[in-house]
């Protein structure tokens, strides 16, 4: 069975900062990696999602992530914080070939400081 | 596109009462996920649906959750009776045809039960 573990439940950076959110993943088998970000009150919103193409993968709101099968890692990267992407943020994972169930972590939640 | 929509948007109801939770999934997708949120188990799924048919129901907590879609345009999960550990963000989800892809939340249902 596939899991997917989030490093540090809250994580806080101050504006202008590099955020780096951690997500190491567990599959049998090649995995489709997803990160979503979830706004106050609102559903899960797709950031990037990772499926067998290229391993740096580029999302919205200037945030990426870079698959390494030799860490099974995802992490999350932006290179400046912004006030705007406070929010929690959740790593999933899914296995390829038909799978349609998504594993969630259990989130972090990002903090900018002014 | 209109998104996932989800009706009622908050729920308040007493111990022992029926609660049903509604949902729209986007026009053209055919799979559809309930989740269920809270502080204390992060995000669960509790069953999901390909073309209107029960695919996994796995997450169901107990015989008080029943879901059913009975169009692709809709779908319910009902908790009858409903209790206090019951309360939670419940959110709905839908997926394109091609399955292991993107999924749409809606903005979910809050539920307390006194």
């Amino acid at each position: 069975a596939q899991s997917v573990t989030q490093l540090g439940s809250h994580v806080s950076v101050s504006e202008g900062a590099l955020v780096l959110l951690r997500c190491n993943y567990s599959s049998s088998v090649p995995p489709y990696l997803f990160w979503y970000v979830q706004y106050p009150n609102q559903g899960l919103q797709l950031l990037l999602k990772y499926t067998s193409a290229a391993t740096l993968v580029k999302g919205i709101n200037g945030f990426e992530a870079e698959f390494k099968k030799s860490e099974t890692s995802f992490h999350l990267t932006k290179p400046s914080a912004h006030m705007s992407d406070a929010a929690e943020y959740f790593c999933a994972v899914s296995v390829a070939f038909g799978n349609e169930k998504l594993t969630f972590g259990t989130g972090t939640r990002l903090t900018i400081i002014p | 596109d209109a998104g996932v929509i989800q009706s009622p948007r908050h729920e308040v109801t007493e111990m022992g009462q029926e609660v049903t939770l509604r949902c729209k999934p986007i026009s053209g997708h055919d799979y559809l996920f309930w989740y269920r949120q809270t502080m204390m188990r992060g995000l669960e799924l509790l069953i999901y649906f390909n073309n209107n048919v029960p695919i996994d129901d796995s997450g169901m907590p107990e015989d008080r959750f029943s879901a059913k879609m009975p169009n692709a345009s809709f779908s319910t999960l009902k908790i009858q009776p409903s209790e206090p550990r019951d309360s939670a963000v419940y959110f709905c989800a839908s997926s394109p045809p091609s399955g292991t892809d993107t999924q749409y939340f809606g903005p979910g249902t809050r539920l307390t039960v006194l």
